[in-house]
């Protein structure tokens, strides 16, 4: 069974430092890697998808990869601001077999 | 384009009430939806998904239940509601079996069972 694990719980940061949240799976079997962000009390939304065969994927100032070998993935953050202050979620999206992590809660520092 | 809307966003009920919730997808034909439910803190876990009208597969079993009357309509209900089904409800669905275009979510509902 695949578990999704997200380290560390919480991170804070200075406004405009670079940075990466990490994402680990025990099968790397990974079928679709999904990075979601998820502001307080609302839902998800989708950030990047990285599907079965492609290995990284970027939009704006965020880049994701998907390392299969070694059952990991990492979301980059460049220039963080305040606005990124989310909690960030990655997950095995496989359709009824989907596993998510418990998340990264990101604060990002004025 | 395509949205998916569910309701209510908050719902505060007594332990033994009914329950029902509602997803609603636009923009699309025959998707594949989804019910998860977030406990505080935590990631998510998948209740319920489908794959067509009266298609309906449980991955826990518990007090609730799904129903797809329609192609773009999926329920969450529950006849006695309990303390520990309170929770924050997410719908989500994808195009799809294999659910390449990725999900996409609703906005989620916050139950409370008191």
């Amino acid at each position: 069974k695949q578990e999704v694990t997200q380290i560390p719980a919480a991170l804070s940061v200075p406004e405009g430092e670079n940075l990466v949240l990490n994402c680990s799976f025990t099968d790397s079997a990974i079928y679709n890697l999904q990075w979601f962000r998820q502001d307080p009390g609302k839902g998800l939304t989708s950030l990047l998808l990285i599907q079965s065969s492609q290995r990284e994927q970027t939009s704006g100032r965020l880049n994701a990869s998907l390392d299969k070998s070694s059952g990991r993935s990492t979301l980059y953050i460049a220039a963080s601001q305040p606005g990124d202050s989310a909690t960030y979620l990655c997950a095995d999206m496989n359709a009824g077999k989907s596993t998510f992590g418990d998340g990264t809660t990101l604060t990002v520092k004025p | 384009s395509q949205t998916i809307h569910q309701w209510p966003a908050t719902l505060v009920q007594p332990v033994g009430s009914p329950l029902s919730l509602e997803c609603t997808v636009e923009g699309t034909s025959n998707p594949n939806l989804y019910w998860y439910r977030q406990a505080a803190g935590r990631g998510l876990q998948l209740l319920f998904y489908s794959v067509g009208i009266g298609q309906i597969s449980s991955e826990v079993p518990q007090n609730l239940s799904a129903s797809r009357p329609q192609d773009r309509q999926f329920i969450l209900s529950s006849k006695k509601l309990l303390l520990s089904d309170s929770g924050f409800y997410l719908c989500a669905w994808t195009r799809g079996l294999t659910g390449d275009y990725g999900y996409t979510f609703g906005s989620g509902t916050r139950l409370t069972v008191v």
